[in-house]
């Protein structure tokens, strides 16, 4: 256990349906990334946080994606009008303040979109 | 676009033998380098981290970097059975806040 959580650790959804995970990082940690991971790859990077600000957001991700930091604690990834391409693993970590710090990632959100 | 190129594997190798596990990346502007270890069904976690040049020991891990040829190596030593699990490269690219992860490489140690 990192001391990373993600919540649900599973969901299933139909295609069109919107999903909502929610991660909650290490207390002190101020950088919070969301990757996705399909099988066979590694992450991909989506987005980060540095507090509650979003500074980086990967040009592969759609409109449907959204993400937020409320207050610089817990985070959630939304994903609207969900499409069979989402289902992966969705992967959340944090590090202490910058790039070069250590990454602890949290056990993950698998989604099937059906 | 920047790539992290990693032979997905398996690589298998004998127990008590040397694991060598390569990673190329294309863009020359790259600065800082990982290696991530992940276990089948589980989260990666990090287990070398080099910025220079050269080579860096830790413990049965040893990380390898030259720049100039665009190519970072871990070695692991006395390979053991529970050194089984996927390693995954990444880089942070030159002038990008963010680290890109390869696809990473398959590894088997045979007992």
């Amino acid at each position: 256990d990192t001391g990373v959580s993600q919540d649900p650790r599973h969901k299933i959804t139909k295609r069109g349906q919107n999903v909502t995970f929610r991660c909650d990082p290490i207390s002190e940690h101020n950088r919070l990334y969301w990757y996705r991971q399909t099988l066979g790859q590694g992450p991909e990077f989506l987005t980060y946080f540095q507090n509650e600000a979003q500074l980086e957001k990967s040009r592969l991700l759609s409109d449907r994606f959204s993400a937020e930091r409320p207050k610089g604690s817990f985070s959630t990834l939304e994903i609207q009008r969900t499409e069979q391409g989402d289902s992966a693993m969705y992967l959340c970590a944090s590090s202490l303040a910058s790039l070069t710090d250590t990454q602890y990632f949290g056990p993950g959100t698998r989604l099937t979109v059906l | 676009q920047k790539e992290v190129e990693q032979n997905s594997g398996p690589l298998s190798v004998p127990e008590g033998a040397i694991a060598s596990l390569n990673c190329t990346y294309s863009d020359r502007g790259s600065q800082s380098f990982f290696w991530y270890r992940q276990y089948s069904g589980k989260s990666p976690e990090l287990i070398m981290f080099i910025y220079s040049n050269g080579d860096k020991e830790d413990g049965r891990f040893t990380a390898q970097l030259n720049k100039a040829s665009q190519y970072v190596s871990l070695l692991i030593r006395d390979s053991q059975p529970s050194d089984s699990a996927t390693y995954l490269c990444a880089v942070i690219s030159g002038g990008d806040d963010k680290i890109i992860f390869g696809k990473g490489t398959r590894l088997h140690i045979l007992p």
